[in-house]
């Protein structure tokens, strides 16, 4: 299976705890989003990497959220002292500029954060 | 940014034609018009996107008037698989803001047998 990646597909943690996520995208995606998403609206932009670059972050992520790159590969997004207005779906996506059509983006399947 | 405004939700019966518009009074010069779908516990998945008149793939078909201000999605006999949220995103692919999807709360497509 060549497309986005994952892990793990369900957290469940404790308010103030800390979590990471990981997001493998498609191997020659130069382009990684990270997007959340809660029950009953759409995805919302959190942040995007153009190879290990850092381009640009949403006002929704607070000074909790930190998300890398580091070799242009894989990509993690760690929150700390999770609250429970964190509980979402935190989606990865990834595109090439170069693709056939304007920045058409492959969604994983997601990872569900529950915090208690 | 180009807001858009669709319905809430939709039902349909197996066999059906399916017709989801979405309007978008600000649209662009630059703007393109992209659908995406999005089935329970998964990840959106692009369907199709076009700039005018029409664009038709294996999935589906978007209908662009002149003005650009609405489009709308034409799903052909759709089946119990197609049951999903279906969004409607507007902007430019390449240049918005490096590229970002600003989703709104989409159209919830329920199909009945």
């Amino acid at each position: 299976d060549t497309g986005v990646s994952q892990d793990p597909r369900h957290k469940i943690t404790k308010r103030g705890q800390n979590v990471t996520f990981r997001c493998d995208p498609i191997s020659e995606h130069n382009r990684l989003y990270w997007y959340r998403q809660t029950l009953g609206q759409g995805p919302e932009f959190l942040t995007y990497f153009q190879n290990e670059a850092q381009l640009e972050k949403s006002r929704l992520l607070s000074d909790r959220f930190s998300a890398e790159r580091p070799k242009g590969s894989f990509s993690t997004l760690e929150i700390q002292r999770t609250e429970q207005g964190d509980s979402a779906m935190y989606l990865c996506a990834s595109s090439s500029m170069t693709g056939r059509l304007g920045n058409e983006q492959f969604f994983g399947p997601g990872t569900r954060l529950t915090v208690l | 940014l180009a807001k858009t405004t669709q319905p809430i939700s939709m039902d349909s019966y197996e066999g059906q034609e399916v017709n989801i518009t979405c309007s978008h009074n600000n649209i662009a010069t630059n703007d393109y018009i992209t659908w995406y779908q999005q089935f329970p516990s998964q990840g959106p998945r692009f369907i199709i996107q076009g700039y005018k008149t029409k664009v038709t793939n294996e999935v589906a078909s978007l209908f662009i008037p002149a003005d650009r201000k609405s489009s709308t999605l034409s799903l052909p006999r759709v089946s119990l698989s197609d049951t999903a949220v279906y969004y409607c995103l507007v902007g430019d692919p390449i240049y918005n803001q490096g590229g970002k999807l600003i989703f709104g709360q989409g159209t919830e497509l329920s199909v009945k047998p």
